[in-house]
């Protein structure tokens, strides 16, 4: 089955020891997002990637950054974690952007727990 | 500054009962989209509202989309425990660039 895959499912990592989240998806879509989910909040869109084209949403901090080699793959590079990151992190795809129906629709994978110590 | 509300945020209903969740939003949109969250999960899509008067049913679930109003129902009926956990609307906007804002959410328990 088509399907967005994110590793590891669980991640704890020590203030300030950088730490990469992996997203990979068989869906072939162009797009590809992550998003930040706090507890008891709604998620948070950290950046997307169209294509090879990186958009970063305005408040992301510049700790977080990403990776695009290919289709397939997108990492999330945390590079000195706080205790404020601990949350989990989201990755989803899309088709496309734009309002053409089936274009935009998210597929949203499992997720990462990041744990700060 | 676009916002999406969703009210009410905490809902604790016994079961067999209806209620209405709202999502309203501030932005010029006609596509909204319904997630589930179960604790410690990710997002379950539970449909798809494309445009005015878009109204899709699964189940106990049935969700409405009014874009004059700016504004989307999920309404439950007869709700089960099975249904207890946090819904969030989420709006597809063009404004500066393409991307979803989402509610704040509604954190729902069936008790028994």
């Amino acid at each position: 089955d088509a399907m967005v895959i994110q590793n590891p499912r669980y991640q704890v990592t020590q203030f300030g020891k950088p730490v990469t989240l992996s997203c990979s998806q068989t869906l072939n879509h162009n797009v590809m997002y992550w998003y930040q989910q706090k507890s008891s909040q709604a998620p948070k869109l950290l950046f997307h990637y169209y294509d090879k084209d990186f958009n970063n949403e305005a408040d992301t901090p510049d700790n977080f950054q990403s990776r695009r080699p290919n289709t397939s793959f997108c990492f999330l590079d945390i590079r000195s974690p706080g205790l404020g990151d601990a949350a989990m992190y989201l990755c989803a795809t899309s088709r496309d952007l734009g309002f053409m129906t089936g274009q935009s629709e998210q597929y949203f994978g499992p997720g990462t727990r990041l744990t700060v110590t | 500054e676009l916002k999406v509300e969703q009210n009410p945020l905490f809902l604790s209903m016994q079961e067999g009962k209806n209620y209405t969740i709202y999502c309203n939003y501030s932005t010029t949109s006609d596509r909204l989209y319904w997630y589930r969250q179960d604790p410690g999960k990710s997002l379950e899509s539970l449909f798809v509202l494309l445009s005015n008067g878009a109204v899709k049913q699964e189940g106990r679930l049935m969700a409405s989309l009014d874009t004059k109003a700016r504004l989307s129902t999920l309404h439950i009926t007869a709700a089960v425990h099975d249904l207890s956990a946090t819904y969030f609307c989420a709006v597809l906007t063009t404004s500066g660039t393409y991307k979803y804002i989402f509610g704040t959410g509604t954190r729902l328990k069936v008790l028994a």
